[in-house]
């Protein structure tokens, strides 16, 4: 069946180092491909999505690339802010409408 | 426009008790969702629905109950509850037509459920 790997966390980095948070699937066809935040007591939010191979979703300083070949959509982001700490959850949707989700990263961001 | 709004924000029941969780939106949205949210488990699906009057089962149902009556609510019902109920619970909505990949999940506040 479809599912969804992260990495564990918490991943700890100091403010303007380089964020790199791993996410692969696994999923029959050509999912489309998604990276939502949930920030300190809130609500989740998408942050990116890419919709098919070789597609990029960028937003916020925040950079995931659709790589069909390694099954993979990796998060990063060049500089961190301390406003960047949340928890970041890789998600595929297939059909249905229904999201596959991973277990969620949580960043923690040191000034 | 409010987007997804949730009620109540808190609640702690004792084990037995039955409560019902709101959710509401007003984007026009075909497709609404009740998810829990556990600790380094990320977010299981309780229950959907697809449209006013259908909903279907997630993957984690038992001891919950829903409704969508209207097209804008979505309710999530504990007929008894249990402490393995104790949970963050979300609901979310979409548009639910069309192209998949563009039906972005809208999230709402949460609902903090402690169950004694």
């Amino acid at each position: 069946g479809n599912s969804v790997t992260q990495m564990e966390g918490p991943v700890t980095l100091s403010e303007e180092a380089f964020l790199t948070i791993n996410c692969t699937y696994t999923a029959t066809g050509y999912p489309s491909l998604f990276w939502y935040v949930q920030y300190p007591g809130e609500g989740l939010q998408l942050l990116l999505k890419a919709t098919k191979a070789d597609d990029k979703g960028s937003n916020k300083g925040f950079e995931a690339t659709y790589r069909k070949e390694t099954t993979s959509f990796h998060l990063e982001k060049g500089s961190v802010q301390v406003s960047d700490s949340a928890v970041y959850f890789c998600a595929l949707i297939w059909s249905n409408y229904q999201l596959i989700w991973g277990a969620g990263t949580k960043l923690i961001i040191k000034p | 426009n409010a987007g997804v709004t949730q009620t109540p924000k808190f609640r702690v029941l004792k084990t037995g008790q039955s409560m019902t969780l709101l959710c509401a939106q007003d984007m026009n949205h075909e497709y609404m969702y009740w998810y829990r949210q556990d600790p380094g488990m990320g977010l299981r699906l309780i229950h959907y629905s697809v449209g006013e009057g259908t909903t279907a089962k997630g993957e984690v149902p038992d001891g919950y109950n829903v409704s969508r009556l209207k097209k804008q609510n979505f309710l999530l019902g504990l007929e008894s509850a249990a402490p393995s109920q104790t949970s963050v619970y979300f609901c979310a909505s979409s548009y639910g037509a069309g192209a998949i990949f563009y039906n972005e999940q809208f999230f709402g506040p949460g609902t903090r459920l402690t169950v004694l």
